[in-house]
C-alpha cells in the first residue's frame, strides 16, 4: 500500500518569504501522480499542483513549485512571495496511474503567514 | 455554481442513529468518491464510483457504512447506527475523463455523534 509522509505539523513564514513544505512517498508503482492540496479554513479543498512521475521537469504554477526527486520518493512544495491567503492546511497526495485510483494523503502541514 | 455541492453541511445526531449524506458531482464527471477526514488528519478514502458502479470499497467503510449512486448522477452516503467515532468530516469529490484529472472536492458534511 502507498503512503505519503509530512513531517512538519506546523510551518510559519513572512509575507513575501519563501517556505518549502516536505513530504515524502513510499510505492512501489512506476506509473502515479503526486499533488498538493490547500485547505482554507472552513473552506473545501482546492488543487494547487500537480506532478506527474514519469516527467523530470518539476511541475510550477505562478509562485508555488515543486522540487520532486523520484529516487528519493521525495516531493517537496515550495511557496515564493508567500501572501496572507496562502494560510492554510497544505496536502501532498498520491495516485496511482490507473484509471480508477483514490488519493492517499498525507497528515497536513498547517501554513501560518505572518505580517 | 458548477462545482460539487454536499448536503447539509452539518449534521448532529445522538449515537443510534441514521445519517444520510448527499454528493452533487460535477454534471459531466462520471467518478464520484468518498472521504472521511477527521480532525488534524489528511482525508481517508471510503468508496468510489465510476458512473453507478461501486469499483472500490476501503476497509474502514464497514457494515453500517453504505454508499449508492442510483443513476449515475448524485451520490448517497448512509450510516446506520452512527458511534460517536463516526463524527468527522465526509467529503466527496468528482473527476471526469482519463489521465491526470483532477479530483474537485465539496465543501463537505461535518458529522457530531453526541
Amino acid at each position: 500500500a502507498q503512503t505519503v509522509t509530512q513531517s512538519q505539523p506546523e510551518m510559519s513564514v513572512q509575507e513575501a518569504e519563501t517556505v518549502t513544505l516536505s513530504c515524502t512517498y513510499d510505492t512501489s508503482e512506476s506509473d502515479y501522480y503526486l499533488f498538493w492540496y490547500k485547505q482554507p479554513p472552513s473552506r473545501q479543498m482546492i488543487l494547487v499542483i500537480r506532478q506527474e512521475a514519469y516527467k523530470q521537469q518539476n511541475a510550477t504554477e505562478n509562485r508555488f513549485s515543486v522540487n520532486f526527486q523520484k529516487a528519493a520518493k521525495s516531493f517537496s512544495l515550495k511557496i515564493s512571495d508567500s501572501q496572507l491567503g496562502d494560510a492554510a492546511m497544505y496536502f501532498c497526495a498520491y495516485r496511482n496511474g490507473g484509471t480508477a485510483s483514490k488519493l492517499t494523503f498525507g497528515t497536513g502541514t498547517r501554513l501560518q503567514v505572518t505580517l | 455554481d458548477t462545482g460539487v455541492s454536499q448536503d447539509p453541511r452539518h449534521k448532529i445526531t445522538k449515537r443510534g442513529q441514521n445519517v444520510t449524506f448527499r454528493c452533487d458531482p460535477i454534471s459531466e464527471h462520471n467518478r464520484l468518491y468518498w472521504y472521511r477526514q477527521t480532525l488534524g488528519q489528511g482525508p481517508e478514502f471510503l468508496t468510489y464510483f465510476q458512473n453507478e458502479a461501486q469499483l472500490e470499497k476501503s476497509r474502514l467503510l464497514s457494515d453500517r457504512f453504505s454508499a449508492e449512486r442510483p443513476k449515475g448522477s448524485f451520490s448517497t452516503l448512509e450510516i446506520q447506527r452512527t458511534e460517536q467515532g463516526d463524527s468527522a468530516m465526509y467529503l466527496c469529490a468528482s473527476r471526469g475523463g482519463q489521465g491526470w484529472n483532477e479530483q474537485f472536492f465539496g465543501p463537505g458534511t461535518r458529522l457530531t455523534v453526541l
